[in-house]
């Protein structure tokens, strides 16, 4: 089956330093892919939508200089948090769409990111 | 816009009860209707999908049906095991591309 993974699963710096997110896809070409946030005991909030060799498109209320966000390839998206502070610590996940129109997302395991 | 509300949790039941989860949606067009689970400390995990109406999803004893005269997609379970114990969400997909989750309902089962 399908399979994305992130890297790294779990981190933890300092405020004020840049962390980067990797998500693969592994066995699929993705063309999109997608970063969540979820807080504990929340669900999955769409912070942006990744496709590869464009610009990501952000939601709303979602700052695009401080989550960026690069497709470089079809099997590769990064999120860098970029100045990081405690209010940034959450599970950041990825999901990946592939080819053929319509197809299910699958999910990354999740990275979960503490800033002290 | 798009919206998933799922019944609220969280829900406790014992080994080998019968389980449901209710999921109503809004959405223009025809979606496709998912459910995922989330174990503790990991990401998403497909469970069951349907993309049209009347459509049944199943996988490990769990299925939902596709309803589009009530806009429903309800999760159930003819008997729960303690490994079913989990976040269950409830999501939508439009051809557009972006999903839409339910809040999510915590299932725990006792043995």
């Amino acid at each position: 089956g399908a399979v994305v993974s992130q890297h790294p699963s779990w981190v933890i710096c300092k405020s004020g330093t840049s962390v980067k997110i990797e998500c693969r896809s592994l066995d699929f070409q993705a063309t999109t892919m997608f970063w969540y946030r979820q807080f504990p005991k929340q669900s999955l909030m769409l912070m942006a939508t990744s496709n590869e060799g464009s610009k990501a498109t952000y939601e709303q209320g979602v700052e695009k200089d401080k989550f960026l966000i690069n497709h470089a390839s079809l099997t590769l998206s990064t999120l860098t948090v970029t100045s990081a502070h405690p209010e940034d610590s959450s599970f950041y996940i990825c999901s990946a769409r592939a080819l053929t129109v319509g197809e299910t997302q699958y999910f990354g395991p999740g990275t979960r990111l503490l800033v002290l | 816009g798009n919206s998933v509300t799922q019944m609220e949790g969280p829900v406790t039941l014992s080994e080998e009860a019968f389980l449901t989860i209710n999921c109503t949606y809004t959405a223009t067009g025809y979606p496709s209707l998912f459910w995922y689970v989330q174990y503790p400390g990991e990401g998403l995990q497909l469970l069951l999908k349907a993309t049209k109406a009347d459509d049944k999803g199943s996988n490990k004893g769990f299925e939902a049906t596709y309803r589009k005269e009530t806009t429903s997609f309800h999760l159930e379970k003819g008997s729960v095991q303690v490994s079913d114990s989990a976040v269950y969400f409830c999501a939508l997909d439009t051809n557009a591309g972006k999903s839409t989750f339910g809040d999510g309902t915590t299932l725990t089962v006792k043995p």
